[in-house]
């Protein structure tokens, strides 16, 4: 089992340009999410998946968008990047209720120019 | 609002001293919280949770951590620490919608 993996590990986009953020879980999980960290925030989540079909936001929403695709995957989208956008993605998957551990992927590191 | 407070941004110990980070939460109700541990340019590992019981919590890598609703902590310890143990550690409380609030990191450095 490959867990929670996640696609491309680096990038460097200009201002302006798109890219989608890949993921993917291989542990039948139901609920997925995408947090950003930036050094001294912690983790903040910017959108999340309850179910296949379902997606909320977080709590920091702006300038993203997101797709369940299916139950495997979740994609995080950045229609015009901006240089506050540069940072570290991870995403997370987890299975039912709150007692269950969230799994998380290696982190993509986005760099914004 | 629920947040999670992790005073100390940088804590240095030597190895095989004893470890006490601190994590102080707000939430109106019993909090569901956990710790993660971070090695640098890797995702985040679940080192122990708490739901309810007993205060006292153990988790992976000889770590425990106690829950204290009088003071709204949930302090990690350690009482031996290795230079792998050198990571960043996240403190989360779970808040409705089952989502996670993290504190924003304690950075241990190890000297030896």
């Amino acid at each position: 089992n490959a867990g929670v993996t996640q696609t491309p590990k680096f990038q460097v986009l200009k201002t302006g340009q798109s890219m989608t953020l890949q993921c993917a879980q291989d542990m039948n999980h139901n609920s997925m999410y995408w947090y950003r960290q930036d050094p001294g925030m912690g983790l903040r989540l910017i959108y999340y998946s309850a179910s296949e079909g379902t997606t909320d936001k977080g709590e920091v929403p702006n300038g993203y968008n997101v797709s369940r695709l299916n139950k495997r995957e979740f994609s995080l989208r950045l229609e015009s990047a901006a240089p506050s956008q540069t940072s570290v993605y991870f995403c997370a998957a987890r299975q039912g209720g709150p007692k269950y551990e969230q799994y998380f992927g290696p982190g993509t590191r986005l760099t914004v120019t | 609002a629920q947040s999670v407070t992790q005073p100390d941004i940088h804590i240095t110990v030597s190895e095989g001293a004893s470890l006490e980070l601190r994590c102080n939460y707000s939430y109106g109700a019993t909090p569901y919280l956990f710790w993660y541990v971070q090695s640098p340019g890797q995702g985040l590992q679940l080192l122990l949770k708490y739901f309810s019981g007993d205060t006292l919590v153990q988790g992976i890598k000889g770590f425990e951590a106690e829950f204290k609703r009088s003071q709204s902590s949930f302090n990690l310890r350690k009482p031996s620490v290795h230079w792998s143990d050198a990571a960043e550690y996240f403190c989360a409380l779970l808040e409705y919608g089952n989502k996670l609030v993290f504190g924003a990191g304690t950075i241990l450095r190890v000297k030896s």
